[in-house]
């Protein structure tokens, strides 16, 4: 049973518009979400995350916004750059329970010049 | 400079020969996992340990040990390899510092490309 979903398997935008990355969770004990960014040829490296008693934060271009109700989360990056190109991974954990973190499959985002 | 290493980066091996893949990190951490990614699957948790000489299963141990005598040290051990372990693996760490809770905030080592023939 798949507890976080990437639905989308890639995303292709202009240089200068926004790219939003969408993921949603079944698990309601979840309560805290990241954004992991990984390069070919590298480890993931983290990006952003959100707490559950938040619905946004924001650090510079990327911002992630959390809808607990809908159990969906989006981190929107604008505007986005060439450099942005990389898989994104969602991911969220129980922090009161099992305190395991738990990846979604990834979504490819290519930002076109 | 803050890292997690790991060796090798690409390993070509046959079945049945067992092999090693080690991690360092020297941040001090506590918590050291390792995951493995594939196609379509994302990445999977092989496994964690919390501190030294406590270690745990993930979501794919099958085929795999670990160990944790050292805080920094983490290695992965396939006894047996087969081809279904061919896949990249990526070791990470977090501080957990005075028991607080897991923040996920993991630092990832750039990865190790296994294939077994």
């Amino acid at each position: 049973d798949q507890q976080v979903k990437q639905n989308s398997p890639s995303l292709s935008v202009q240089e200068g518009r926004i790219s939003i990355l969408n993921c949603d969770y079944t698990n309601s004990m979840f309560d805290y979400f990241l954004w992991y960014k990984k390069y070919p040829a590298e480890g993931p490296t983290f990006l952003i995350s959100i707490s559950s008693i938040k619905d946004k934060n924001e650090d510079g271009r990327f911002t992630v916004f959390l809808n607990k109700s809908a159990k969906h989360l989006s981190l929107h990056i604008v505007p986005s750059q060439p450099g942005d190109s990389a898989v994104y991974f969602c991911a969220a954990i129980d922090q009161g329970g099992s305190e395991k973190l738990v990846f979604g499959k990834g979504m490819k985002l290519t930002v076109n010049p | 400079e803050a890292q997690v290493t790991q060796n090798p980066r690409y390993l070509i091996t046959v079945t049945g020969k067992k092999l090693t893949v080690t991690c360092s990190q020297n941040m001090n951490h506590e918590y050291m996992s390792w995951y493995r990614q594939d196609p379509g699957l994302g990445l999977r948790q092989i496994y964690y340990s919390m501190n030294v000489e406590v270690t745990d299963k993930g979501d794919v141990p099958e085929g795999y040990k670990v160990s944790r005598k050292e805080k920094r040290n983490f290695p992965l051990i396939l006894e047996s390899p087969s081809p279904n372990q061919t896949s990249l693996y990526f070791c990470a760490s977090n501080g957990l510092a005075g028991g607080s809770a897991n923040t996920g905030e993991l630092f990832f080592g750039e990865g190790s490309r296994l294939t077994v023939l």
